[in-house]
């Protein structure tokens, strides 16, 4: 597709269950971000992808969360027993090289935990 | 370490109204910065960018200029519309790497 390709746009799921939320970047963008963004807050990193690896898990609340990029292209973001705290907006970005280009964002997938 | 501030939101404006939000930044060396604007029920897209001291990007009749000396890239518009009605987030990427760091965000509300 022409843009970063986000799915579910919407989660609704209840408290203890496992999410995965999935990113299909723009073709040929070697680096792949996740950031959420909470209501009335800011983007918060969670994690960027270089090809498949991840130099960078810094952003990563808890070891419930983990992500993982395959072929250089999708990325899954799971999280397992989700709680209410998880509740936000969780977005994906993609950039090509060279270093410091645009990074490209998706429509981002809105995750509810009840 | 590599870091954002931008100016506390909301800022109203009635249309045709001047428009500065303030960005400063932290950073070693020379980041990229960028400023991107998030308009209600759509994703984050890039307004405009820098690449080095005393570049001005522009677009959409925005305009911000890097500036080493006061570690800042200050959004302004000389007349808003009620369209410019967002959220806009600063943006600076450290140098040699992929890294992206967002300030909190400033929504902007204009009124006709």
């Amino acid at each position: 597709g022409a843009g970063v390709s986000q799915s579910p746009s919407n989660k609704v799921t209840e408290k203890g269950k496992d999410v995965e939320l999935r990113c299909d970047p723009i073709s040929g963008h070697t680096a792949l971000y996740w950031y959420r963004q909470s209501l009335g807050q800011g983007l918060e990193f969670l994690i960027y992808f270089q090809g498949n690896s991840a130099p960078d898990k810094s952003g990563l609340p808890s070891d419930r969360f983990s992500a993982e990029r395959t072929g250089g292209s999708v990325s899954t973001l799971t999280i397992q027993r989700t709680q209410q705290e998880d509740s936000a907006v969780y977005l994906c970005a993609s950039s090509p090289p060279p270093l410091n280009t645009e990074a490209f964002f998706g429509q981002g997938t809105r995750l509810t935990v009840v | 370490g590599n870091s954002v501030t931008q100016m506390e939101g909301p800022v109203t404006l009635s249309e045709e109204a001047f428009l500065t939000i303030n960005c400063t930044y932290t950073a070693t060396g020379y980041p990229s910065l960028f400023w991107y604007v998030q308009y209600p029920g759509e994703g984050l897209q890039l307004l405009l960018k820098a690449t080095k001291a005393d570049d001005k990007g522009s677009n959409k009749g925005f305009e911000a200029t890097y500036r080493k000396e006061t570690t800042s890239f200050h959004l302004e518009k000389g007349s808003v519309q009620v369209s410019d009605s967002a959220v806009y987030f600063c943006a600076l990427s450290p140098p040699g790497t992929y890294k992206y760091i967002f300030g909190t965000g400033t929504r902007l509300k204009v009124l006709a």
